[in-house]
């Protein structure tokens, strides 16, 4: 069974702060890891798809880094503003289509 | 252009009733996915087709659960009859599917259809 874990569960951090959230997913079998921002009662919007160790990706004040090796992705979020609030999802794929989520973080920045 | 669309986008029936949900996905996108997020966890696949074929149905509770992509277009997701188990978010999800094999394609989702069985 895949596991991918997400931590930390959640997060509650204040306006300007930076902050930073952990994916750790299985280092064999690797094909890509995706990361996707999924706001209350909208669709989980992609922010970034992840295929090579050492890849660094960055849009906006939102960047992510990978390491296949040792099988973790670190998501950073710069100057976090309360739009920001949402389920931070990373899922890992391995050789097919399928996507194996992990469970979430979900942060709260607060005004 | 118009992302995925959901509906219902909210739905609360009684044990043992049908419910049917129902996904158009963005236009041109060959793979279709139907994913089942319960409260506190990642969404899980359902199933996949390519075009109107399921490629993948291995998660499918096939018991209770049904699906269809007839024309190879919107699909719809039916559970008969529905458990309190059942109760969590449906959500669909498309792709262009243009690669004919595994691919870091973009996975786009629908808003998901949040059921409440009673």
């Amino acid at each position: 069974i895949l596991n991918v874990e997400q931590s930390p569960q959640s997060l509650h951090v204040q306006e300007g702060d930076s902050t930073n959230f952990t994916c750790s997913f299985p280092s064999s079998n690797f094909y890509a890891l995706h990361w996707y921002r999924w706001e209350t009662a909208k669709s989980p919007e992609a922010l970034f798809v992840m295929t090579l160790n050492g890849d660094e990706k960055k849009k906006g004040r939102i960047s992510a880094t990978l390491n296949t090796k040792e099988g973790y992705s670190y998501l950073y979020i710069k100057g976090s503003q309360p739009e920001d609030s949402a389920t931070y999802l990373c899922a890992f794929q391995g050789g097919s289509e399928k996507l194996v989520f992990g469970k979430g973080t979900k942060l709260t920045v607060n005004p | 252009e118009a992302g995925v669309v959901q509906s219902p986008r909210y739905k609360i029936i009684e044990k043992k009733q049908p419910v049917a949900f129902w996904c158009n996905p963005i236009s041109g996108h060959n793979t279709l996915y139907w994913y089942l997020q319960n409260l506190g966890q990642g969404p899980e696949l359902l199933i996949r087709y390519e075009n109107e074929e399921a490629v993948d149905d291995s998660q499918l509770p096939k018991d209770r659960f049904s699906a269809e992509r007839l024309k190879g277009v919107d699909s719809t997701l039916k559970i008969q009859p529905a458990e309190l188990g059942d109760s969590a978010v449906y959500l669909c999800a498309s792709s262009s599917g243009l690669a004919g094999g595994p691919s870091t394609d973009t996975q786009y989702f629908g808003p998901g259809t949040r059921l409440t069985v009673l």
